[in-house]
């Protein structure tokens, strides 16, 4: 099966910073990854699908990209509301993994 | 607006059975496919199953294939998960998904989820 990794696997930043995480597949799997945010508490919301399409609602300093093994998420300036967990999870072929998250918090 | 109630959870010993289910709500369910993801308590996220908008493709994680079985009642809007041979490791909440497309895909609306304890 595919493996999903993820880096880091926590951050600290300031208010206002820039913020990149990445998710790296074991084997290419085109664009079929996607991102979520969880914050404490909460169920999942779903952040992009298709490496880079962002979900309706969701605020534009979230982005995503890449192709193939390797993508990111970036947060072009950090919120206090973006303290959350962040998975990717890749859904090209059956077992649809999720990556083991990236906690995100603020400094 | 999208609704999403799982039910079915509960204490069962190791080696036992449950059956959860998911009523859906705000949709046309018969075109979408649902997942089900899990979360063991202070864990990441698992998925652990999908069926297509038809119910033809079925998938299921390699943790659980063998044990579980996902179905779909399109009459009742309600998808289900059979969990049989239970084990401690299953224990966790599991949250029913819609998915964004009639195959299996990232899931754009979740549930709150239903807790399941396997402990003797």
């Amino acid at each position: 099966d595919i493996q999903m990794t993820q880096s880091p696997s926590s951050l600290s930043a300031s208010v206002g910073d820039r913020v990149t995480i990445t998710c790296r597949a074991s084997q290419g799997i085109s664009n079929y990854l996607a991102w979520y945010q969880q914050k404490p508490g909460k169920v999942p919301k779903l952040l992009i699908y298709g490496a880079y399409t962002l979900q309706s609602g969701v605020p534009s300093r979230f982005s995503g990209s890449g192709s193939g093994t390797d993508f990111t998420l970036t947060i072009s300036s950090l919120q206090p509301e973006d303290v959350a967990t962040y998975y990717c999870q890749r859904y090209n072929s059956a077992p649809f993994t999720f990556g083991p998250g990236t906690k995100v918090d603020i400094k | 607006e999208v609704q999403l109630l799982e039910s079915g959870g509960g204490l069962v010993q190791p080696g036992g059975s449950l059956r959860l289910s998911c009523a859906a709500s705000g949709f046309t369910f018969s075109s979408y496919a649902m997942s089900w993801v899990r979360q063991a308590p202070g864990k990441g996220l698992e998925w652990v199953s999908g069926i297509s908008s038809s119910g033809g493709s079925t998938y299921y994680a390699d943790s659980v294939k063998g044990r579980f079985t996902i179905s779909r009642d399109s009459s009742r809007n309600t998808v289900y998960l059979q969990m049989n041979s239970l084990r401690a490791e299953d224990t966790a909440v599991y949250h029913c998904a819609k998915d964004r497309w009639g195959h299996s895909s990232s899931c754009d609306y979740w549930g709150q989820g239903t807790l399941v304890t396997v402990s003797s």
